[in-house]
């Protein structure tokens, strides 16, 4: 079974400055890691995954998130974030036989300050 | 192409009822999956179809079932509804294992 616990609950930035959000997991099999982010009263939309070569994966809006294998974890980063990336943010996984069964961090609730 | 669409967008229920929520997913996808999402417990893997067979299944009661049409639209039932039903509903479709999942916006249901 795997697990994946996201450090921070809320994390408040200014715009224009840069941000992490911290993911870890837990699991016994190799897996697929993935950033997802809910806007309010939406679905959640796939930001970006790492499903195996390259460690460091990134996403068309300037999010990047790097797979550390030996810390076990996939922390999601942007170097300069915009009002329009308020959001809350989920990190999952999946083991690469049961691709479609989710797990799903509690959620990172990200504010930006003007 | 379309996205994936849910029906209804809103429901809301009276404890003892069941329900039935609807998906339709993206044209050519095949794989369809439910989660639940609360506040409480955050986002749960209900289940997932597959060319109108369950292939995954999570941690939820037998009040909870599903099924796949064969056009790959979905549907999933919760009978003897209780006031912890009450969530966001989420959809996603995929057109197989090992790619990637696509969501919907979710079918809000509150229990009374």
């Amino acid at each position: 079974a795997q697990s994946v616990t996201q450090l921070d609950s809320q994390v408040p930035v200014f715009e224009e400055a840069p941000v992490e959000l911290r993911c870890n997991y837990s699991s016994s099999v190799s897996v697929y890691l993935f950033w997802y982010v809910q806007y309010p009263n939406q679905g959640l939309q796939l930001l970006l995954k790492y499903l195996s070569g390259s460690t460091l994966v990134e996403s068309i809006n300037g999010f990047e998130a790097e797979f550390n294998k030996s810390q076990t974890s996939f922390h999601l980063r942007k170097p300069s974030v915009h009002i329009s990336d308020t959001a809350e943010y989920f990190c999952a996984v999946s083991d690469v036989w049961g691709a479609q069964k989710l797990v799903f961090g509690q959620g990172t609730r990200l504010t930006i300050n003007p | 192409k379309a996205g994936v669409t849910q029906t209804p967008r809103y429901l809301i229920k009276t404890r003892g009822q069941q329900v039935t929520l609807s998906c339709s997913p993206i044209s050519g996808h095949r794989s369809v999956s439910w989660y639940q999402q609360t506040p409480g417990q955050g986002l749960q893997f209900l289940f997932e179809y597959f060319s109108e067979t369950q292939r995954n299944k999570g941690n939820f009661p037998g009040r909870f079932s599903g099924r796949q049409f064969s056009n790959s639209r979905s549907e999933m039932n919760v009978s003897t509804l209780e006031l912890g039903d009450s969530a966001l509903y989420l959809c996603a479709s995929s057109w197989d294992s090992q790619e990637t999942q696509y969501f919907g916006p979710g079918t809000r249901l509150l229990v009374l």
